[in-house]
């Protein structure tokens, strides 16, 4: 079955360091995005990805980055410079002209201690 | 893209139709309005949209007044499963444009027994 795939699921880091979550999507969706949310906040939107090798900043960028080497693969960096990173991260994919909208991966909820 | 207002939250009785409400009263002529939920956890479903004319499928209806200004979508027998936080988006169908939805705070729904 196509799908979108994040993991890990539930990741615990210590404040400071980086870490990267994962996002794979087997759709053969051009555009990739990812977004946080916090508790009982809607989404925002850190960075998105049209095609490959190329990635547009979102409404929450600082203390992100992104890469887009594959199709397939849109990994997100936690660096130490985000200030507040524990949230829940949602990872989508799209097609590109698509009237239905985007495919959600079912998260990653990144605790900092 | 057009803003959206939703209520903050919604109590339906299981069994009964769930009416959600969201009022979009800026939309322009070539924005589609799309409803998505989330389930505690996860990442958001994308449920139906629909430009002008009230639309249906398998998991909902969308009532979309004459002057586009507001839209209601049903849950037609609501079961303890339909509890989510539901979001109402409007956004033009781009081609490769700078394509990415906003999600605000939604509204929760809740199912009662």
């Amino acid at each position: 079955d196509g799908g979108i795939t994040q993991s890990p699921k539930y990741l615990f880091r210590k404040e400071g360091q980086n870490v990267t979550l994962s996002c794979e999507q087997n759709l053969n969706h051009d555009a990739m995005y990812w977004y946080r949310q916090d508790p009982g906040q809607g989404l925002r939107l850190i960075y998105y990805s049209q095609i490959v090798n190329d990635f547009q900043k979102g409404d929450i960028a600082e203390g992100y980055s992104v890469s887009r080497e594959k199709k397939e693969s849109f990994p997100l960096t936690v660096t130490s410079a985000q200030k507040n990173p524990t949230a829940f991260y949602l990872c989508a994919s799209s097609t590109r002209m698509t009237l239905y909208g985007y495919t959600f991966g079912s998260g990653t909820r990144l605790t900092v201690v | 893209d057009a803003k959206t207002t939703q209520p903050t939250s919604m109590d339906c009785a299981e069994g009964r139709a769930a009416n959600l409400p969201c009022n979009h009263s800026t939309i322009s002529g070539n924005e589609y309005v799309y409803w998505y939920r989330q389930i505690h956890s996860q990442g958001p479903q994308y449920i139906i949209h629909g430009l002008k004319n009230n639309e249906t499928n398998e998991m909902a209806s969308l009532i979309i007044t004459e002057d586009r200004k507001s839209s209601t979508l049903i849950l037609p027998h609501a079961t303890l499963r339909d509890t989510a936080v539901y979001y109402c988006i409007v956004r033009v169908l781009r081609n490769f444009g700078n394509e990415k939805l906003t999600f605000g705070t939604g509204t929760r729904l809740t199912i009662i027994p």
